[in-house]
């Protein structure tokens, strides 16, 4: 089975930098990733590691490393919007099964 | 291109009723997914398919059943509904593969009560 862990809730000020950790156990890794998903509405992609080391898109980067079963997702310049639950979420076997973590809620306060 | 869709958005049951969900997609895609998801359990994979005609159990696949009748279309269907299966309903589908393309893409999803 799979065990992924990341925190419940997380509070941080708009502009600032926030790093939300998502760390796994997992047999036949193929990738991690993490969705962002607003209150009532649908999770949407984020990010996508599957190699050790940091991947960067505008304010979001994700970074992986394999040996430690470790991720996090780092948001620079907080925005009000940016105020959601995400998502981190392991891939492995060969039918491309997803398991999700419980997601963690971030608000994000003036 | 409306990508995922999911029909309806909202239901209420009364216990030992049946229905079905629908989930729809545009994309071309081979796989699809059914979770729900519940406060505090994050999302939990009900059934899923790797191409019409095929379905396969998920995590908690216990009082559903799916049909993949049209590699478009995939049904959730619940023959007696119970108040445990009070929860969002996500439909989600994937093209197929290992590479970044091959994200999730997430219907809207569908609030569902069992009184």
């Amino acid at each position: 089975g799979q065990n992924i862990d990341q925190p419940t809730e997380m509070t941080a000020t708009e502009g600032a930098i926030v790093q939300i950790n998502c760390t796994y156990q997992t047999s036949g890794f193929n990738g991690l990733f993490w969705y962002q998903q607003h209150a009532g509405e649908a999770p949407t992609f984020l990010s996508y590691n599957v190699l050790d080391g940091l991947e960067e898109k505008g304010r979001f980067s994700s970074f992986l490393s394999r040996s430690k079963g470790y991720s996090y997702l780092l948001l620079k310049e907080l925005q009000m919007k940016d105020s959601a639950s995400y998502l981190c979420a392991v891939r492995s076997g060969g039918y491309q099964k997803v398991t999700f973590g419980i997601g963690t809620k971030l608000q994000v306060i003036p | 291109n409306a990508g995922v869709t999911q029909t309806p958005k909202f239901r209420v049951l009364k216990t030992g009723q049946s229905m079905t969900l629908l989930c729809a997609q545009d994309m071309n895609h081979e796989y699809m997914y059914w979770y729900r998801q519940d406060p505090g359990m994050g999302l939990r994979l009900i059934h899923y398919s790797v191409g019409e005609g095929t379905t396969a159990k998920g995590e908690v696949p216990d009082g559903y059943n799916v049909s993949r009748l049209k590699k478009q279309n995939f049904l959730l269907g619940l023959e007696s509904a119970a108040p445990s299966q009070t929860s969002v309903y996500f439909c989600a589908s994937t093209r197929r593969g290992i590479d970044r393309a091959d994200t999730q893409y997430f219907g809207p999803g569908t609030r569902l009560t069992v009184l």
